[in-house]
């Protein structure tokens, strides 16, 4: 079974432009969440989409959206970025969402750098 | 709210050394216990979980219970090896807030032959 994919796995943009990260979960998972890892910050959670629908958001500002299609995939877009944008993007997918007892398995992330 | 602390790195042990890093926990209801992994240049993988008291979830040499009572969710390994060189992170979900995973801040261990 193939893992969760990530597009693409290396971005380089300037401030602010706009940028849109892919996803692709596990086949057969409805939930993908969305975290943003930098080395002052740890993981933080974006947001999740389950069944084309957000579920739940962290605190981010809303230059941060998502979206989610009826195949499951999940795209995550930033726009006017920022030089504190800079992170790696990590997409997971559970196969359902509201129960404590889901796994979730990541993708190998995007990292982002802002110039 | 939900939240995690885990024991700050570096760490360094040598090759069959005894591992313990600790990870203690906050949560508003029943929550699941994780540990991940990441190896550099990848994603996390999921190392091992619990989901209730007293469980204890085990995976390739490491071992970790989910103490209620102490609210802590510590791992351990008896004899490291050095491919066990990586970032480890503690996380617990919460069925109140679904997906949302809540991550330490990760712990380094470097593994020396």
């Amino acid at each position: 079974k193939a893992g969760v994919t990530q597009t693409p796995r290396y971005l380089i943009k300037t401030r602010g432009q706009q940028v849109t990260l892919s996803c692709s979960p596990i086949s057969g998972h409805r939930s993908v969440s969305w975290y943003q890892q930098t080395p002052g910050q740890g993981l933080q959670f974006l947001f999740e989409y389950f069944s084309e629908t957000q579920r739940n958001k962290g605190n981010f500002p809303g230059r941060f959206s998502g979206r989610q299609f009826s195949n499951s995939r999940s795209e995550m877009n930033v726009s006017t970025l920022e030089l504190g944008d800079s992170a790696l993007y990590l997409c997971a997918s559970s196969l359902r969402s509201g129960s404590s007892y889901n796994e979730q398995f990541f993708g190998p992330g995007t990292r982002l750098t802002v110039l | 709210g939900n939240s995690v602390t885990q024991m700050e790195g570096p760490v360094t042990l040598s090759e069959e050394a005894f591992l313990t890093i600790n990870c203690t926990y906050t949560a508003t209801g029943y929550p699941s216990l994780f540990w991940y992994v990441q190896y550099p240049g990848e994603g996390l993988q999921l190392l091992l979980k619990a989901t209730k008291a007293d469980d204890k979830g085990s995976n390739k040499g490491f071992e970790a219970t989910y103490r209620k009572e102490t609210t802590s969710f510590h791992l351990e390994k008896g004899s490291v090896q050095v491919s066990d060189s990586a970032v480890y992170f503690c996380a617990l979900s919460d069925r109140n807030t679904g997906n949302q995973f809540y991550f330490g801040t990760g712990t380094s261990l470097t593994v020396i032959p």
